[in-house]
């Protein structure tokens, strides 16, 4: 079955510190890859998005992802954490031959001030 | 402002009664989507529409329906026989229905069971 996996369910870090959480999908097939963060109390908004092209992404806040289709990953990356940071983080990727985004489970990120 | 506006924000339900979430977008996107977030789940997808007077199952769609005759409204019924309905009910709206665009989401609604 198709299916998005985030190994981390919850990580701590002191703010400063480099932040990577993992996104692995399960079919290698065309893939569109998304992240969405969740900031307490405020509604899912997206982070970054790819479709094609160059393989590292930017998006806001200083955040970035790299896909890897060898490895079926699309990690996320920030090189210093802000106590702001502090979130839920959702992977989600929708096939080029589906019509509909599956999501990871989500990772909780909490930044030590 | 544009956005996606879903109504109540808590709800309680009594056992076997049904319930309607409203989910209302002024974005003119012709997708939308309930979700529904469980804890340490993510997000699982219960209905979505890709154009008005139409609509599709998601992988839960059990105890659950919806109407789409509005293109800006999309609202979810939790009946009676959705045996476990305590959770956080988001709503979203994409441009498209092919599921590449980003989606929108909005502030969500929390269902408890009295």
């Amino acid at each position: 079955a198709q299916s998005v996996s985030q190994h981390n369910h919850h990580v701590i870090l002191s703010e400063a510190a480099s932040l990577e959480l993992g996104c692995n999908y399960s079919y290698g097939g065309t893939v569109n890859l998304f992240w969405y963060v969740q900031y307490p109390g405020q509604h899912l908004q997206l982070l970054l998005k790819y479709f094609s092209g160059d393989p590292l992404v930017k998006g806001i806040k200083g955040f970035e992802a790299e896909f890897i289709k060898s490895k079926f990953s699309f990690n996320l990356r920030k090189p210093s954490v802000q106590w702001s940071d502090t979130a839920e983080y959702f992977c989600a990727l929708v096939y080029s031959s589906a019509s509909k985004i599956i999501f990871g489970s989500g990772t909780r990120l909490s930044i030590r001030p | 402002d544009g956005g996606i506006t879903q109504s109540p924000k808590y709800l309680f339900r009594k056992e076997g009664q049904n319930v309607t979430l409203s989910c209302e977008q002024n974005l003119n996107h012709d997708a939308m989507y309930w979700y529904r977030q469980d804890p340490g789940q993510g997000l699982r997808l219960i209905y979505y529409s890709q154009i008005v007077n139409d609509f599709q199952k998601g992988d839960i769609a059990e105890g659950y329906s919806v109407s789409r005759e509005k293109k800006e409204s999309f609202p979810l019924t939790v009946t009676s026989a959705q045996k476990n309905p305590t959770a956080f009910y988001l709503c979203a709206s994409s441009i498209g229905g092919q599921g590449s665009q980003p989606q929108h989401f909005g502030d969500g609604t929390r269902l408890s069971i009295l």
